[in-house]
Order: structure tokens, then sequence, then C-alpha cells
């Protein structure tokens, strides 16, 4: 079982250029996220997904787009990228609703660590 | 809305001292809580959590927590601390009932020293 998996693990861009982070998980989880951190300031969500077509935006999502056309993907979309979107991104999954009193937990992906100059 | 405040981003402990990393939280419905740690170039990986029933949850890696209710608290601890222990850790919380949306804290770095 691979779990959630993103590439790439690193990427340096340049001011307005554009790249699409990517995420999938093989785990049929209906919720899929989104999050950046930046040191000392946690995770923030930038969007997430509750199931296929269906996406919403989180606390941090200007300069960000995605699309969620299959259960299993989840990609990211930077269009025009500006220094302050050098962060490390997490993709993360999960079933989303906590059901009978089980909690199923979020899977994490290891990171995509990005730099934009 | 929810939200979590973890107070200091470092914390130093030596090997086999007692560790406290403090965890406090804003929420307007009974929330579920969680820890997460981050080792180092990796993912978040959860730790232990609290959904209903017994307010002390054990954890992997001998970690536990404690929901205190009256004090808005979820302090997770850990008797004896390990080289291994050295990582981020982050609270997190969700309301209960509603959708898994976690909302984390800034994290607390744990050094451990021999």
């Amino acid at each position: 079982n691979a779990g959630v998996t993103q590439t790439p693990k690193f990427r340096i861009l340049k001011i307005g250029q554009s790249m699409t982070l990517q995420c999938t998980q093989d785990m049929n989880h209906n919720y899929m996220y989104w999050y950046r951190q930046d040191p000392g300031m946690g995770l923030k969500l930038i969007y997430y997904s509750v199931g296929a077509g269906i996406t919403d935006k989180g606390e941090v999502p200007n300069g960000y787009n995605v699309s969620r056309s299959t259960t299993e993907d989840f990609p990211l979309r930077l269009e025009l990228a500006a220094p302050s979107q050098t962060s490390v991104y997490f993709c993360a999954s999960s079933y989303g609703i906590i059901t009978g009193g089980k909690y199923h937990g979020y899977t994490f992906g290891s990171g995509t660590r990005l730099t934009v100059v | 809305a929810q939200s979590v405040t973890q107070l200091g981003s470092h914390v130093s402990v030596s090997e086999g001292a007692l560790v406290l990393l403090r965890c406090n939280y804003s929420s307007s419905v009974p929330p579920y809580l969680f820890w997460y740690v981050q080792y180092p170039n990796q993912g978040l990986q959860l730790l232990l959590k609290y959904t209903t029933g017994a307010t002390l949850v054990k954890g992997i890696n001998g970690f536990e927590a404690e929901f205190k209710k009256s004090e808005t608290s979820f302090h997770l601890t850990k008797p004896s601390a390990h080289m291994s222990d050295a990582a981020e850790y982050f609270c997190a919380v969700s309301p209960q009932g509603g959708s898994e949306k976690l909302v984390f804290g800034k994290g607390m770095k744990l050094t451990v020293n021999p």
C-alpha cells in the first residue's frame, strides 16, 4: 500500500512560472487536503475536497488552484509563482467523517519542498 | 470556529527527563483532539487522538495526553525522553460530529540532549 504519494519532492521555480504539484492516494479516501507548512507557522489549509468533482477553499487559497476529477488524484496548480509561495507543501487524505466513534485519521504524503526565486 | 494554541516553538529536555508539550484549544462545539509528530524531512503521522470516552489517551512510543474540558487543554506527556523523540509535534482540533477538517497549532520542536 503506497498511501499518499507526492511528486516532485523538490522543485525550484522562477518568479512567474507555473507548475503542478501531484498528489495520489490509493486508500479510496473521500477527503483530500493541501496544506502548506512555513517555519513557526504550523500547517495552513490551502484547498480541500470531499469527493471527486467537489473542491473548496481553505484558509490560504490565493495563488493556487485545484481539481479533483478522480477519487485518487488531487493536483495543486500554481499559475504565477511568487516568492511568498516558497514553502513545503503537504497533501493528505482521510475518510472524512468520523463514524461510529472510530477515527481513521489523516494520511500525509512526504511533502514537496518548493523554492521560488 | 476552532483554534489551537501551542505556546513557544521549541523545548529542550535531557534524555530520560519528562516531556511535556502544552496544547490549549478553542472550540464552539465539543472537539476531537489530536497530536501529530513530524520527523525531519517527513510528513506528519498520528501520535494519538481523543474522540470520545476516556479522557486519558495513550499513543505510540510511550506518549499520552489528557483531555481536560475545564481547562480546554490537551497536553502531551512522556515520562522519559529518548533521543529518537526529537521531532516537531503538532496539536490539532476538529469539531465533533462534523467533517474532519483539522486545524493545526504552530508546532513545537522537541530537542533531546544526551
